[in-house]
This record gives structure tokens, sequence and C-alpha cells, in this order.
């Protein structure tokens, strides 16, 4: 009963690179959020999709960054053009239903050189 | 938009000493998490609370859900160095479509 599973662990780009987090779910969940932290900070909401829907991107920039759960596959967080502030480590979680328990991934650790 | 604040921001405690992190939301409720997330892991659902006034217990920890579902509060009992981490709460207004976490309460306890 594998839990939400996010790759890679750990991701180095350069500035202006592009960078693509996946988050495969937990099996049977349709909801997914992402959420960024820095060091020694909060969670901050950025997007929640549900299958092929995105439901709320209030907390996600406008420009550079979009987001993706497909019908099949991972849900994609897309960074592009990256710059040292997207350093951060970013979460997923996957719940059954809107506002349910949600169970987190490992996160990916971004850092841009 | 919807506010969650939690206090303090950190509580360095001694073993065996108890400690409560505080929760208040700008809104009314739907329904309130706890997460803990230990230093370099990610966060782990503690516990749901959905009813007003309603208290709960695992173990040395106890969470408690305000009668105005306003606020919510998590207290633990003689503290172990097991208990450090950072103790977030997430406040749900259905109609706001997703949880709002605070900034969390960052636990430190001195053996």
């Amino acid at each position: 009963n594998a839990g939400v599973m996010q790759n890679p662990r750990h991701l180095v780009r350069r500035r202006g690179q592009e960078a693509r987090l996946r988050c495969s779910p937990v099996k049977g969940h349709s909801h997914v959020y992402w959420y960024r932290q820095l060091p020694e900070e909060g969670l901050k909401f950025m997007v929640y999709l549900q299958k092929e829907n995105i439901i709320d991107e209030s907390g996600m920039p406008k420009e550079r960054f979009s987001a993706e759960f497909p019908k099949e596959g991972p849900s994609i967080l897309r960074i592009q053009q990256v710059v040292r502030g997207d350093s951060a480590a970013y979460f997923c979680a996957s719940a059954r239903q809107l506002n349910t328990e949600a169970f987190f991934g490992q996160g990916t650790r971004l850092t841009v050189v | 938009g919807q506010q969650v604040m939690q206090i303090p921001q950190y509580q360095h405690v001694q073993e065996g000493e108890d400690f409560t992190t505080y929760c208040n939301s700008s809104t009314t409720l739907s329904n309130i998490q706890w997460y803990k997330q230990r230093p370099g892991g990610h966060p782990v659902f503690l516990i749901q609370l959905v009813k007003s006034g309603e208290v709960k217990k695992q173990k040395r920890l106890t969470f408690q859900f305000g009668e105005a579902k306003k606020n919510s509060s998590l207290h633990i009992t003689a503290t172990q160095t097991t208990d450090v981490g950072t103790y977030f709460c997430a406040g749900a207004n259905n109609n706001a479509g997703k949880s709002t976490f605070g900034d969390g309460t960052t636990l430190t306890v001195k053996p």
C-alpha cells in the first residue's frame, strides 16, 4: 500500500533551466495538493487539482509555474526558467476527498545554482 | 481570504514539561487538522476535529476544537525527545475548497 511518491527527492538546476517535479498520489486518491516550504518556514499552498482539472491555483505564481494532473500518470509541477528564489522543498499531498486526511510525500528539494 | 495563525512560533522545553500550541482562524472552520513534521521530514497527519467543542486524545496528546470553531489547541503532557518537530494546524472552510496551514510551532525538547 504505497503512500504518496515524489520524485526526484533532490533536484539541482541552473538558473534559467526547467524543473519538473512528479507526484504519484495514494491509489484511489483523486485530490492532489502542492505546497512549497522554505527552510524554517511553514507550508505555503500552491495549487489544488483533481483528475484533469485545476480546482484552485491561487497560491501559484502566474508566470513560470504550471501544474497538471492527467487522467493517466502522476501530477506534475513544472517550473520554467528557474531562479534562485525557487529553491525550496516542494511537497505534494493527496486525499481521498476534499478536506479529509492528507497524505504527504517526502518532498522534492529543489536547489537552483 | 482565510487566515490561520499559530502561536508560539518556537517553544523550547525541558523533557518532562508540558507543551501547548494554539491555532486561530479568521473565519469559522468546517474542520481542523493537525500535522507533525520531524526535522528534515514531511508532514504526517495526526488528527482531524470536526465538531464544536470536540476534544480528542492520543496518548500524551490532547486536541481541542473551540466552541466557535475558530480556534484549536494541541497539548502535549510530559514531553519526550521524540516529540521534537514542527506542529502544523490546517483549517478547512468548505467554501474555500482547501485547507489553509498555519506557519507551525517548532518544538525542541532538552533532555
